[in-house]
Order: structure tokens, then C-alpha cells, then sequence
């Protein structure tokens, strides 16, 4: 167990539809990022908060948005959903002194989009 | 083309035997290497970093880097059935709006029978 949270685990919706993941990094842990799993991409990096600050952009669709909240946890918002979508999230959270490849990943939200 | 190219195996090896995992890359800019593993229906797990060229051991997990050739490889001695899953290279270049960006290949298989 890493310590980061995801919910939640599995999440069946429509074409059209908006979700929202949720996640809860480790304790002490600032740094919040978001990825996304497919068979055909691979692991690809989302986007990284900071202590409720945006710090980092890599591939995130402009259908998807996220923000880190005061408390720490993170949201990622993914609206318009497309069949493409569908793939597996997760969510990671590295510890406050910079080690910022030290990633601790949670279990993942399982995306299907019918 | 794909800045990190990792063979997606799949790689079935008997147990006790030596494991060599490969991944190339074409970003320069990356001065950060690290190997995730990941096992099924779970988050990847970090199993080891190395900044810039050299050799990191750790137990049975022996990592190289290799700037000037963009090649980084893992080894694992005396493998077990424990060490089945799939395993991740992920790389990361300094500072900027890059900081904490992972960018991952696509993942090796590895399969250990006893």
C-alpha cells in the first residue's frame, strides 16, 4: 500500500458524459500528479500540482481539467468523454524535498466509456 | 517517434536466471533514470533512480545508464517468480516547467517460472 488514495476504483459512463477522480496523497506529501495508462500510449503524464499550484503540463486534452484543493487532495475532472478515454488513471504523490522521481502511485481509477 | 523506446516483451525466463531489461531514449535532456515495476491491476512501484551516467546497485537490481549511447538497462540476478510484472522505465530532465514530469516507455512483461 503506498499510502496514496484513488476513487473511485471502477467507473462505467456514457459518451458525453463528465466524471471526476479523486485523490488523496500521502501524508506530507505536496506534489500531486495525474497520469494516464492505455494499452496503445502507454503510461503518459497528465498534469502536476504543487501545493495547490499548477507546476508541470504534459499531454492533458483541454475536455480535461484538474485542481488540488487546500486539504491536499486532487480532483481530475474529464468531461465530453470520448471511447478514446477510456484507460486507466492514476494518481501519484512525491514527498516535499524535491525527490520528485520518487513517485508514489495509488491503485488507479479503471475508466470504461461505453 | 516516441522519445523513450522500451521493448514490450513479452520476456519468459526460468527462475534463477538473469534478467536484462532495456529501454533508449533520444531526449539529451534528460539527466534523471529510474525503473518502475508495476504488478497487475496495481500502481507502479519505484524500484530505482540513477542521475546522469554510471551504475547503481541495489540487492539483486543492478541499473546502467549510458548518456552518450541514450541507452539505461536493469538487471536482475537470480530472478524469482516474485519478480513477475511489468517493468517501466521512466526518465525526467531538470527544472523548468518539466519539474516532476515523468516520461515513461512502454513496459516490459516479465514473466519468471519456477
Amino acid at each position: 500500500d503506498s499510502g496514496v488514495t484513488q476513487t473511485p476504483k471502477h467507473l462505467i459512463t456514457a459518451t458525453g458524459q463528465r466524471v471526476t477522480l479523486r485523490c488523496s496523497p500521502r501524508s506530507g506529501d505536496l506534489s500531486v500528479y495525474w497520469y494516464q495508462q492505455s494499452l496503445d500510449q502507454g503510461l503518459q503524464f497528465l498534469i502536476q500540482y504543487y501545493n495547490g499550484e499548477e507546476r508541470a503540463k504534459g499531454n492533458i486534452l483541454e475536455r480535461f481539467s484538474a485542481q488540488q484543493f487546500p486539504d491536499l487532495h486532487s480532483e481530475l475532472n474529464l468531461s465530453s468523454l470520448e471511447l478514446g478515454d477510456s484507460a486507466l488513471y492514476f494518481c501519484a504523490s512525491s514527498p516535499p524535498d524535491g525527490l520528485f522521481y520518487e513517485q508514489y502511485f495509488g491503485p488507479g481509477t479503471r475508466l470504461t466509456v461505453t | 517517434q516516441k522519445e523513450v523506446e522500451q521493448d514490450p516483451g513479452p520476456l519468459s525466463v526460468p527462475e534463477g536466471a538473469i534478467v536484462s531489461l532495456n529501454c533508449t531514449y533520444s531526449n539529451s535532456a534528460f539527466q534523471y533514470f529510474m525503473w518502475y515495476r508495476q504488478y497487475s491491476r496495481k500502481g507502479p512501484e519505484l524500484l530505482m533512480y540513477t542521475y546522469s551516467s554510471g551504475n547503481k546497485e541495489d540487492g539483486r537490481f543492478t541499473a546502467q545508464v549510458d548518456k552518450s549511447s541514450k541507452y539505461i538497462s536493469l538487471f536482475i540476478r537470480d530472478s524469482q517468480p516474485s519478480d513477475s510484472a511489468t517493468y517501466l522505465c521512466a526518465m525526467s530532465d531538470t527544472g523548468g516547467t518539466s519539474y516532476g514530469k515523468l516520461t515513461f516507455g512502454q513496459g516490459t512483461i516479465l514473466t519468471v517460472h519456477p
